[in-house]
């Protein structure tokens, strides 16, 4: 099976970075990804990594070290529309499933 | 825009009504539909996987004779409650993979059973 693990919540001022963890544990790992979700939405597609290291979409950025089943999103520049729960989503054990992670709430303040 | 298009978005009816939810891919084929539930606060959870011309595969604790899935053509699946109760209320969200990419959602759909 799949264990995913992300911290729940955390509260970051307008024009901050914040750094999301995930940590994860499959077999047969084959990428993970990053979702935001407003609240009463569906999620929305981020960031995917299948390889080492970090990959770098404007202002959001996500990192990954297979060896040690840990990923991070990094938010820059925080802005107030960024209040959303951030979902971390690992593809693994042989098919093209999704296990996700119970979201980390970011809460953006002036 | 959106690649993967989910309807109704919001529904409510009476306990003891099926309801029908449509998740149709927008200019791209899927061979294979996700269909979620997410109760508030909490993640999301797989229901079950559609698979175009054969039979859907549940996950375990998910009565498949309650949630009735179709996936009759390459771009869409439908999923039926059947037979709504209360405890049947919740958000309910679709996903379409795109090849080896990421999957992407459909608006989803908040089904409210009174």
């Amino acid at each position: 099976g799949q264990n995913i693990d992300q911290p729940t919540e955390m509260t970051a001022t307008e024009g901050a970075i914040v750094q999301i963890n995930c940590t994860y544990q499959t077999s047969g790992f084959n990428g993970l990804f990053w979702y935001q979700q407003h609240a009463g939405e569906a999620p929305t597609f981020l960031s995917y990594n299948v390889l080492d290291g970090l990959e770098e979409k404007g202002r959001f950025s996500s990192f990954l070290s297979r060896s040690k089943g840990y990923s991070y999103l990094l938010l820059k520049e925080l802005q107030m529309k960024d209040s959303a729960s951030y979902l971390c989503a690992v593809r693994g054990g042989g098919n093209n499933r999704l296990a996700f992670g119970k979201g980390n709430q970011v809460v953006v303040i002036p | 825009g959106a690649v993967v298009s989910q309807h109704p978005s919001r529904v409510i009816c009476k306990s003891g009504t099926s309801v029908k939810i449509e998740c149709r891919s927008l200019d791209f084929q899927a061979t294979t539909m996700f269909w979620y539930r997410q109760f508030p606060k909490q993640s999301l959870m797989l229901m079950a996987t559609s698979n175009e011309g054969s039979k859907a595969t549940y996950e375990q604790g998910v009565e498949k004779d309650k949630f009735l899935i179709n996936h009759a053509s390459l771009t869409l699946s439908t999923l039926t409650v059947t037979s709504a109760h209360p405890e049947d209320s919740s958000f309910y969200i679709c996903s379409a993979p795109t090849g080896s990419g990421p999957q992407h959602f459909g608006d989803g759909t908040r089904l409210s059973i009174l």
